[in-house]
């Protein structure tokens, strides 16, 4: 069964960037897309963007496009996402989450990553 | 502002049936299958529904899934303490962008 294990968590100054991990293990890394999703504290889920790691071809959402960029390296089944010019309204747990059963329905979530932005 | 609607909260007694709406729009759930998540309180979603109506290997029967137009509903009957979380519903839009709701706050009273 496939797991993702996302990198620990982070402490950030308002305007630097951050970059969490997602690495697969334990089944097909590259077939499946990744997509990141974040969570504000007591707030909902709000999905960022994807990527299809064997084309290495990323979409994102308008709301984080030119901030976010999410790339993925084969050779270890890990996925990245980077957000630059961080500010206390990023302050979230960020997720990586990927499909198995329906391609558009998403299975496999890593254990999330907790960002802090504060000055 | 999340791309589809969902109640904030809804509540039953142990044992009885409630109902989560979705509601979106043509360009998403029009035009797309619907998930349902689970969340329990500091742990990462889980997939109830997917395709509008089929649920994942281990997830009881008890779980049910319907999509009309554009909106969906999610049922859970036979209510259990242990269906205290939040609820997200989420599909896909004509942009290739995933969206979801805004959550349910299930409360088992």
């Amino acid at each position: 069964q496939v797991q993702l294990v996302q990198s620990g968590a982070e402490v950030k100054k308002p305007g630097s960037s951050v970059k969490v991990s997602c690495k697969a293990s334990g089944g097909t890394f590259s077939s499946y897309t990744i997509s990141w999703v974040r969570q504000a504290p007591g707030q909902g889920l709000e999905w960022m963007g994807r990527i299809i790691p064997i084309l290495g071809i990323a979409n994102y959402a308008q709301k984080f496009q030119g901030r976010v960029t999410i790339t993925a390296d084969k050779s270890t089944s890990t996925a990245y996402m980077e957000l630059s010019s961080l500010r206390s309204e990023d302050t979230a747990v960020y997720y990586c989450a990927s499909p198995r059963t329906s391609p558009i329905a998403f299975d496999i979530w890593g254990q999330g990553t907790m960002v802090t932005v504060s000055s | 502002q999340s791309v589809l609607t969902q109640p904030p909260s809804v509540s039953a007694a142990p044992g009885q049936k409630v109902t989560i709406s979705c509601s979106g729009s043509s360009s998403n759930i029009g035009n797309n299958y619907v998930s349902w998540y689970q969340q329990l309180p500091g742990t990462a979603p889980k997939l109830l529904i997917y395709d509008n109506n089929k649920r994942p290997s281990g997830i009881p029967d008890r779980f049910s899934g319907s999509k009309s137009g554009t909106s969906a509903t999610l049922g859970i009957t036979g209510l259990q303490t242990g269906d205290e979380a939040d609820y997200y519903c989420g599909t896909w839009d004509s942009s290739l962008s995933a969206g979801f709701g805004g959550g349910t706050k299930l409360t088992v009273l």
